[in-house]
């Protein structure tokens, strides 16, 4: 059983290049995220996509964008990369949200490491 | 002010002994909360989930939630080296997670 899957594992870009990073699921999960980590800041929400169909900021949207194609996949491109999208990015699923009695939780990939020179 | 706050570390602890981090967390609003334990260049894992306030036992880690107090506690009993890690505190509501930065505990032999 895969779980979330990202690729690539590994990038370099140069700023103003542009890039996607594939994310897929095999747990039939409704929500999807993207998510980065930098030092001291914990991880930061970039996109979500609370069912197929549907997609919305998180704290950290700008320079991103993203696409749910379908209820596996969740793709998130950087369009005009720059040195401070240098991060490790997570990709996540999660059944749906995380209410009281929902009981669901969130998986996440093995992270893409990203460095934009 | 961050939404969810933890002492970034890192916590020494010696193998064998009880490990304790904390957390506060400020929107009240928050409905449940989650240990993630993160090793350096892995992605997080949860440990525990607890959505009521009292202690939530789980072999040798016990989640502690007061709402009132808006605080979060992880205990790890008879710590090992393997536990040494980042320990990610995280406080849900309806569709949001929010992520503490993490408190790094290293458990020396």
């Amino acid at each position: 059983n895969a779980g979330v899957t990202q690729t690539p594992k590994f990038q370099v870009l140069k700023t103003g290049q542009s890039m996607t990073l594939q994310c897929a699921q095999d747990m039939n999960h409704n929500s999807m995220y993207w998510y980065r980590q930098d030092p001291g800041m914990g991880l930061r929400l970039i996109y979500y996509s609370a069912s197929e169909g549907t997609t919305d900021k998180g704290e950290v949207p700008n320079g991103y964008n993203v696409s749910r194609l379908n209820k596996r996949e969740f793709s998130l491109r950087l369009e005009s990369a720059a040195p401070s999208q240098t991060s490790v990015y997570f990709c996540a699923s999660s059944e749906g949200g995380f209410g009281a009695v929902s009981g669901n939780t969130i998986y996440f990939g093995e992270g893409s490491w990203l460095t934009v020179v | 002010q961050k939404e969810v706050e933890q002492n970034s570390g890192p916590l020494s602890v010696p193998e064998g002994a009880i490990a304790s981090l904390n957390c506060t967390y400020s929107d009240r609003g928050s409905q449940s909360f989650f240990w993630y334990r993160q090793y350096s260049g892995k992605s997080p894992e949860l440990i525990m989930s607890i959505y009521s306030n009292g202690d939530k036992e789980d072999g040798r880690f016990t989640a502690q939630l007061n709402k009132a107090s808006q605080y979060v506690s992880l205990l790890i009993r008879d710590s090992q080296p393997s536990d040494s890690a980042t320990y990610l505190c995280v406080s849900g509501g309806y569709n949001k997670l929010i992520f503490g930065a993490g408190t790094r505990l290293a458990v020396h032999p």
